[in-house]
């Protein structure tokens, strides 16, 4: 079975600062997906980054990168210039390939943004 | 595209009622998701299907819980009779078979309290 680690519930940064959330994670699988969702108060599940499992090259989507250590089966999201919109649960999570395909989330961790 | 769509957005009934959740997914998706969102357990993975037929309902915490998709556009998750630890928000998703790569799109969540 697949299992998502975040262990930090709760973080908080400067606005125009730089963070990173840790995930971690435990598969058998050689083959798979990585994303980070963003959960604003509103409670829309919002896709912040995905990684393919297979490519080495860290994703990147403006302010957010990730640092992927498949080795490690570790994927963090750094967010840089932080922003108070930033503001929300961050949820790290884990798809399989194949027929029988689901993502898994972590518990996720809650970031603020101080002005 | 108008999403995936949930109704109701807030449900709040007593205790040993019937609860019945709905979920509309995107046109051309086959994949449907049924997760639970609690502040002590995270997004749990209920039960989830792939062309109508529940693949995984390892997940679904016991008998009084049960989900159905009787076609392509439309799923339900019933609770009967319900109790106050099922209070959580219930969220739908959907995504398209053999992209493993793209993102669960979410429905908005139905807040669930039973009194």
């Amino acid at each position: 079975a697949q299992t998502v680690t975040q262990s930090q519930p709760e973080m908080s940064v400067q606005e125009a600062e730089t963070v990173t959330l840790s995930c971690t994670y435990d598969t058998s699988e050689s083959n798979y997906y990585l994303f980070w969702y963003k959960q604003p108060p509103s409670r829309q599940m919002i896709l912040v980054i995905r990684q393919e499992a297979y490519k080495q090259q860290n994703a990147t989507e403006n302010r957010f990168s990730v640092n992927f250590q498949k080795a490690a089966k570790s994927f963090s999201l750094k967010i840089s210039d932080s922003q108070l919109g930033d503001t929300a649960m961050y949820f790290c999570a884990f798809r399989t390939t194949g027929a029988n395909s689901k993502l898994t989330f972590g518990k996720g961790i809650t970031l603020s943004v101080r002005p | 595209d108008a999403g995936v769509i949930q109704s109701p957005r807030h449900e709040v009934t007593e205790m040993g009622q019937e609860v019945t959740l709905r979920c509309k997914p995107i046109s051309g998706h086959d994949y449907l998701f049924w997760y639970r969102q609690t502040m002590m357990r995270g997004l749990e993975l209920l039960i989830y299907f792939n062309n109508n037929v529940p693949i995984d309902d390892s997940g679904m915490p016991e008998d009084r819980f049960s989900a159905k998709m009787p076609n392509a556009s439309f799923s339900t998750l019933k609770i009967q009779p319900s109790e106050p630890r099922d209070s959580a928000v219930y969220f739908c998703a959907s995504s398209r078979q053999g992209f493993w790569n793209s993102p669960l799109h979410f429905g908005n969540g139905t807040r669930l309290t039973v009194t």
